[in-house]
């Protein structure tokens, strides 16, 4: 099980939109529509912002969305925040029970 | 509302077992459907899934730490533990325990307990 791939880090400023990639393989993001998205702030837990690929929970604003092509799982943050500033990682169900997390990207709001 | 509080001793010695709990309020760790799961991160680094258990009992756990990680419930304080074994400095990392959802995502996570490997 090797962890999900991710861009170590990416920019914008207020206003733009982003994307986040996070690459797997046919054993977990492509074969599986499970791939979820956590935002995390300096010293805080982790929280999850996209499930199932695409689904937002309720409390989570609606210029946060996903998608999955393949084995690429993407983030797009659209109308960015200077709030919106932290690290973001992918995880994939991974079969057997199993999930694997990506390495994270550092998402710096100029 | 489901809250997870985890607890640890904070500093362990190299070949040591560590143990940790994770307190569970708002939710019976034995009833219905629910799976929970212990996850870990060094620092600077992205998180690890380490194992998860189901309210029946049954494990899963990472290949890479199957041999050393136990996840086990205990009904009467409703709590989850994790023994983790032999530990080295490789081990040093956030330990965090976290809820399953029915769509395989975490949430929500407690706030983890810092785990230091060091003699």
């Amino acid at each position: 099980q090797s962890a999900l791939t991710q861009p170590a880090s990416v920019a914008g400023s207020p206003g733009q939109s982003i994307t986040i990639s996070c690459t797997g393989t046919r054993s977990d993001v492509e074969n599986y529509n499970l791939v979820s998205w956590y935002q995390q702030h300096p010293g805080k837990a982790p929280k999850l912002i996209i499930y199932e690929g695409d689904k937002r929970p309720a409390e989570v604003s609606n210029r946060f969305s996903g998608s999955k092509s393949g084995n690429t799982a993407s983030l797009t943050i659209s109308g960015l925040q200077a709030e919106d500033e932290a690290n973001y990682y992918c995880c994939s169900y991974a079969g057997s029970s199993t999930w694997v997390f990506g390495g994270g990207t550092n998402l710096a709001v100029l | 509302q489901v809250q997870l509080q985890e607890s640890g001793p904070g500093l362990v010695k190299p070949s040591e077992t560590v143990s940790l709990t994770c307190s569970v309020s708002g939710a019976a760790i034995r009833s219905g459907d629910n799976f929970w799961s212990w996850i870990r991160q060094p620092a600077g680094k992205g998180p690890e899934w380490i194992g998860r258990i189901y309210a029946s009992g049954s494990t899963s756990y990472t290949p890479s730490l199957k041999s050393r990680a136990t996840i086990s419930l205990h009904t009467s304080k409703n709590q989850i533990s994790l023994r983790l074994s032999s530990v080295t400095a490789a081990d040093t990392a956030v330990y965090y325990c976290a809820t399953v959802t029915g769509s395989s995502a975490f949430d929500p996570w407690g706030q983890g307990t810092l785990v230091i490997v060091s003699s």
